[in-house]
């Protein structure tokens, strides 16, 4: 069974500039989640979809934050302008169902460092 | 505020030994209280998951023991390894896998 797929793995920007993260969920998971995860810390929920609709999105940073998931499948998270606060692991993470799953299924993340 | 206070920060066991990491929560909702582990460079993994109807859940070496009453859970590694070497979060939800809120972790090193 294929994991979740994240790209780029590492992206290093300018405060002010604009970057963009890639995630492919298990196939068959309609549940989507984007999480920070700053160092030395737990995971953070920013977002969460259940196929292409957004069930809650309350700890995202809206002024500078937006995601999408347009076909229900993969799922773009952007930041425009980063901040230097931003320097983080942003990790995806998918599950069966948001009724029905437990199970989190995490990918490796893409660790952005804003100069 | 955090949700979930987790302690302690960092853990060192000898091979054979055994790791405690305790969490403790506030919010008397939640009904849902995993633990996962996370390897450097690598998204956390799900270890094993408790529901506050049972005090205790076992899964091989790894055991959750949980008290409701003091709004507390631990997880105990049994004859720790050195693969065991990594970090862990305790995380909690009401709703399943649904909006958790994870604890700062614990960084566990093993020493053969």
């Amino acid at each position: 069974e294929a994991g979740v797929a994240q790209s780029p793995r590492y992206k290093i920007i300018e405060k002010r500039q604009s970057v963009a993260f890639w995630c492919n969920p298990i196939s068959g998971h309609a549940t989507l989640y984007w999480y920070q995860q700053i160092l030395g810390q737990g995971p953070k929920l920013l977002i969460q979809f259940q196929n292409n609709g957004v069930v809650d999105d309350s700890q995202l940073p809206k002024d500078r934050f937006s995601a999408e998931r347009l076909k229900g499948v993969d799922s773009t998270l952007k930041i425009q302008p980063a901040k230097l606060e931003d320097s983080a692991v942003y990790l995806c993470a998918s599950s069966l169902d948001w009724l029905q799953g437990e199970k989190l299924f995490f990918g490796s993340g893409t660790q952005l460092s804003v100069l | 505020q955090q949700q979930v206070k987790q302690s302690p920060q960092s853990l060192i066991v000898q091979k054979g030994g055994i790791s405690i990491i305790n969490c403790a929560y506030e919010n008397t909702a939640f009904d849902y209280f995993p633990w996962y582990q996370q390897f450097p460079g690598k998204g956390p993994a799900l270890l094993i998951a408790i529901r506050p109807d049972v005090s205790e859940k076992k899964e091989g070496r790894f055991t959750i023991s949980f008290n409701k009453s003091a709004k507390q859970f631990s997880l105990h590694i049994m004859d720790s390894q050195p693969g065991d070497s990594a970090t862990y979060f305790c995380a909690a939800s009401n709703s399943g896998a649904n909006n958790l809120f994870f604890g700062t972790g614990t960084r566990l090193t093993v020493i053969p």
